[in-house]
């Protein structure tokens, strides 16, 4: 089974400033996906970037964006410019490609991030 | 477009009580998804469904029941209320890997407490 390892319960950046938040999973399968999730106090499940892991190059939406190490297993988020509105809980997540039996969303515990003004 | 619907937002039950969550989808996505979230933690999944008529167990799928019969409705049941299920529940639905977009959509999530 497939595991998601956030290390960093909090972390926090002054605002306009960049924070890295660290991901890191562990899996036998050579292809899947992977996912930064935000969840503002609104409670809310919301997608910040995705990562498919056949591609080399790194997800990029705006001011996020992801390292992706494959052969580490490592998958961070980088926010830049960080705003008052980026304070939330951060997911990182996995899921595998259709396999009946084995499809889910697996989560990390979560990186709390605060932005301080 | 609405999405994902869940209902109630919050609910308080009795141990012993048994309710029904209910979620809707309405974008013809064939997998959906119940997940629970407790303080603190990441989201655990309860129960997920591949199509109407296909369900299937996640990790923590005691004390719960699910249904399919349409593409749209997938509702989680608690049939006997305990404690330990005091927790914020998401629905998700997606469409499978390779077709389309693969990401979930979530609902906005059922805060229920169990006393």
């Amino acid at each position: 089974a497939q595991t998601v390892t956030q290390s960093q319960p909090e972390m926090s950046v002054q605002e306009a400033e960049t924070v890295t938040l660290s991901c890191t999973y562990d899996t036998s399968e050579s292809d899947y996906y992977l996912f930064w999730y935000k969840q503002p106090p609104s409670r809310q499940m919301i997608l910040v970037i995705r990562q498919e892991a056949y591609k080399q190059q790194n997800a990029t939406e705006n001011r996020f964006s992801v390292n992706f190490q494959k052969a580490a297993k490592s998958f961070s988020l980088k926010i830049s410019d960080s705003q008052l509105g980026d304070a939330a809980m951060y997911f990182c997540a996995y899921r595998s490609l259709p396999n009946f039996g084995n499809e889910k969303l697996t989560f990390g515990t979560g990186t709390r991030l605060t932005i301080i003004p | 477009n609405a999405g994902v619907t869940q209902t109630p937002k919050f609910r308080i039950l009795k141990i012993g009580q048994s309710m029904t969550l209910q979620c809707t989808q309405d974008m013809n996505h064939n997998y959906m998804y119940w997940y629970r979230q407790d303080p603190g933690m990441g989201l655990k999944l309860i129960y997920y469904s591949v199509g109407a008529g296909i369900t299937d167990k996640g990790e923590v799928p005691n004390g719960y029941n699910v249904s399919r019969s349409t593409t749209e409705d997938f509702p989680l049941r608690l049939e006997l209320a305990a404690p330990s299920q005091t927790s914020v529940y998401f629905c998700a639905s997606s469409y499978p890997p390779g077709q389309g977009y693969y990401g979930y959509t979530f609902g906005s999530g059922t805060r229920l407490t169990v006393v």
